[in-house]
């Protein structure tokens, strides 16, 4: 399988701050990798899909970047309602897995 | 509007069986491969099974490979997820999700809690 590292793990920052989220695939995923937001007691929500595009809906302060084994999520100017946990997660082989996640706190 | 809804989940005692449904509404299901999820309390997000748009092929994660069956009725717009010899390590939040676009999840249901417990 294909395992799906993130970090930091858990950050502290403040609104206005710019965020950065770092996640390494085990092997190379070319471009399936797609980012996720949860809060507490609601489903995953689709963020970026492929590395770099932005689901519909999504604010443009979210931006993805990245190829092979190593991408980012960056938030470019955090909000009150950016505080969440984020996920990254591999669509490169049959079985998908996900990162351990990153929780952004105030 | 595009939304799925899951059900199904319980209590239930280890080794013993129980299925869960999505029912899927604002779309045509046939379209799309079908996912499902879970989060154990307090813990991240894993990814559990998958079926493509005509339910030929199905891939499981190992944690749950030989135990657990992913199916689905298109005609009924539902999605299936048959959980046999269930551990208490199957205790979990349980999601469906949509595959779209370009292998993302991109519609999730509330989830459905499953309990394995004596």
């Amino acid at each position: 399988d294909i395992q799906m590292t993130q970090s930091p793990s858990s950050l502290s920052a403040s609104v206005g701050d710019r965020v950065m989220i770092t996640c390494r695939a085990s092997q190379t995923i070319s471009r399936y990798l797609n980012w996720y937001q949860q809060k507490p007691g609601n489903p995953p929500k689709l963020l970026i899909y492929t590395v770099s595009s932005l689901q519909s809906g999504v604010p443009s302060r979210f931006s993805g970047n990245g190829s092979g084994t190593d991408f980012t999520l960056t938030i470019s100017s955090l909000q009150p309602e950016d505080f969440a946990t984020y996920y990254c997660q591999q669509s490169y082989s049959s079985l998908w897995t996900f990162g351990q996640g990153t929780k952004v706190e105030v | 509007q595009v939304q799925l809804v899951e059900s199904g989940g319980g209590v239930v005692q280890p080794g013993r069986s129980l299925r869960l449904a999505c029912a899927a509404s604002g779309f045509n299901l046939r379209s799309y491969a079908m996912h499902w999820a879970r989060q154990a309390p307090g813990k991240g997000l894993e990814w559990v099974a998958v079926i493509w748009s005509d339910g030929n092929k199905k891939y499981y994660s190992d944690s749950v490979k030989g135990r657990f069956t992913i199916s689905r009725d298109n005609s009924e717009n539902t999605l299936s997820l048959l959980m046999n010899s269930l551990r208490a390590e199957d205790t979990a939040v349980y999601f469906c999700a949509r595959d779209w676009p370009r292998s993302s999840m991109d519609v999730w249901g509330q989830g459905t809690t499953v309990t394995v417990s004596s």
